[in-house]
């Protein structure tokens, strides 16, 4: 069964910080892909990255990043220079690797970044 | 010009009712989604059609249905409405080419029943 863990519920830190939002994922397939979203206050859903299974390089995007590391089955999200703008409550999926006919996507529970200015 | 579009914004209903909610998405992408997220915020994916052809259905009960006409359209059917349907949706579309993907999401459509 899959599963993804998002242990921080609540985060605040200072603007201009880094923060560091936690993903933990179970799976049985050797196949599968990450992802991250970001809702903010306003309420709409922002895809930011996802991730294939065999691609453990790590990505960065402006003062986003991921570190994906199967040994640990984390896909973590760190934010550099924090914004007030970077508030919002981010979402860890982990979705199996297509396979014909059905495929399974879980969330985690979410994280709120507050950000304070 | 909108990427997603969902029609109505908000939804409120009395139990039993039939109600649609229309999604539609100017980007020519070949898969669209629907999704659905809770009181207490847990998101959840309930459909996926890609080129038309459903790829995803979640356990979902069969009281909801997607309709999709043609790959710029996924409509959410749901029959019987219950109090336990009250959530937002948000319908997205997917573009993806090799190992590189992006969804875009609708602004999301809350539905409320009575």
């Amino acid at each position: 069964a899959q599963k993804v863990t998002q242990a921080q519920t609540e985060i605040s830190v200072v603007e201009k910080e880094d923060v560091t939002l936690d993903c933990v994922y179970e799976t049985r397939d050797t196949t599968y892909y990450l992802f991250w979203y970001k809702q903010p206050p306003s309420g709409e859903l922002v895809f930011l990255i996802r991730r294939n299974s065999f691609d453990e390089q790590n990505e960065i995007s402006g003062r986003y990043s991921w570190n994906f590391q199967k040994s640990t089955s984390s896909f973590n999200f760190t934010i550099t220079a924090s914004q007030v703008v970077d508030s919002a409550v981010y979402f860890c999926a982990l979705s199996e690797a297509y396979s014909g006919g059905y495929q399974k996507v879980t969330f985690g529970t979410g994280t709120k970044l507050q950000v304070i200015p | 010009d909108t990427a997603v579009s969902q029609t109505p914004k908000y939804l409120v209903t009395q139990m039993g009712n039939d109600k649609s909610i229309k999604c539609e998405q100017n980007l020519g992408h070949d898969t669209m989604y629907w999704y659905k997220q809770d009181s207490k915020k847990f998101l959840k994916i309930m459909f996926s059609y890609n080129n038309k052809e459903l790829i995803i259905n979640e356990t979902v009960p069969n009281r909801f249905s997607p309709k999709s006409p043609d790959k710029a359209h996924l409509n959410l059917h749901i029959n019987s409405l219950e109090l336990g349907d009250s959530a937002v949706y948000f319908c997205a579309s997917r573009y993806r080419q090799g190992t590189e993907e992006t969804q875009y999401f609708g602004p999301g459509t809350r539905l409320l029943v009575l």
